[in-house]
């Protein structure tokens, strides 16, 4: 079945500890992007990428980076320069296209320790 | 900018009563319009869309018009059930990048 894998569900980290969010995806898509979603507050985007080894930030980008080696992959570091990390991430892909549906994966919980 | 905005819940509802949840947008040019669908702990799941002026977007019994003259694309469905339990979200997107969500509505429907 095609679709869109996170992992892990639940995350840790320390204080000062940088952390990676893992997403890949079987649908072909070109575009990957990913949101961060706090509670009563709808979806922000972090940062997006419509082509292998470009990506592009979002509204709230700071204190995150990421990676885009591959099509099927775009994980997100959650660095230690985030200071207030504790959110729902969702991955996010798409073709690229004007108002095209983007399909999202089942999300992965990050808390601070 | 691009924006959404969808009525603020918790909205409670018996089973079987009939729902609407109120969504209007602000955007240059004609963007597509979505409703998703976050069930607890899950990610968002597409309910329905619609890409131009009227056009009415359908699934499991919900609908939703694209009303240009209103900008409003307001959710409704029939009768509820309690499996309709959930958090909607309202969403637009005009450049594929560039998707803006509503801040979502939580409907508990009970039995």
């Amino acid at each position: 079945d095609g679709g869109i894998t996170q992992s892990p569900k639940y995350l840790f980290r320390k204080e000062g500890q940088n952390v990676t969010l893992s997403c890949e995806q079987n649908l072909n898509h070109d575009a990957m992007y990913w949101y961060r979603q706090d509670p009563g507050q709808g979806l922000r985007l972090i940062y997006y990428s419509q082509i292998v080894n470009d990506f592009q930030k979002g509204d709230i980008a700071e204190g995150y980076s990421v990676s885009r080696e591959k099509k099927e992959s775009f994980p997100l570091t959650v660095t230690s320069a985030q200071k207030n990390p504790t959110a729902f991430y969702l991955c996010a892909s798409s073709i690229i296209g004007s108002g095209e549906t983007q399909y999202f994966g089942p999300g992965t919980r990050l808390l601070v320790l | 900018g691009n924006s959404v905005t969808q009525m603020e819940g918790p909205v409670t509802l018996s089973e079987e009563a009939f729902l609407t949840i109120n969504c209007t947008y602000t955007a240059t040019g004609y963007p597509s319009l979505f409703w998703y669908v976050q069930y607890p702990g899950e990610g968002l799941q597409l309910l329905l869309k619609a890409t131009k002026a009227d056009d009415k977007g359908s699934n499991k019994g919900f609908e939703a018009t694209y009303r240009k003259e209103t900008t409003s694309f307001h959710l409704e469905k029939g009768s509820v059930q309690v499996s309709d339990s959930a958090v909607y979200f309202c969403a637009l997107s005009y450049n594929n990048n560039d998707m803006r969500f509503g801040a979502g509505t939580r409907l508990t429907v009970k039995p």
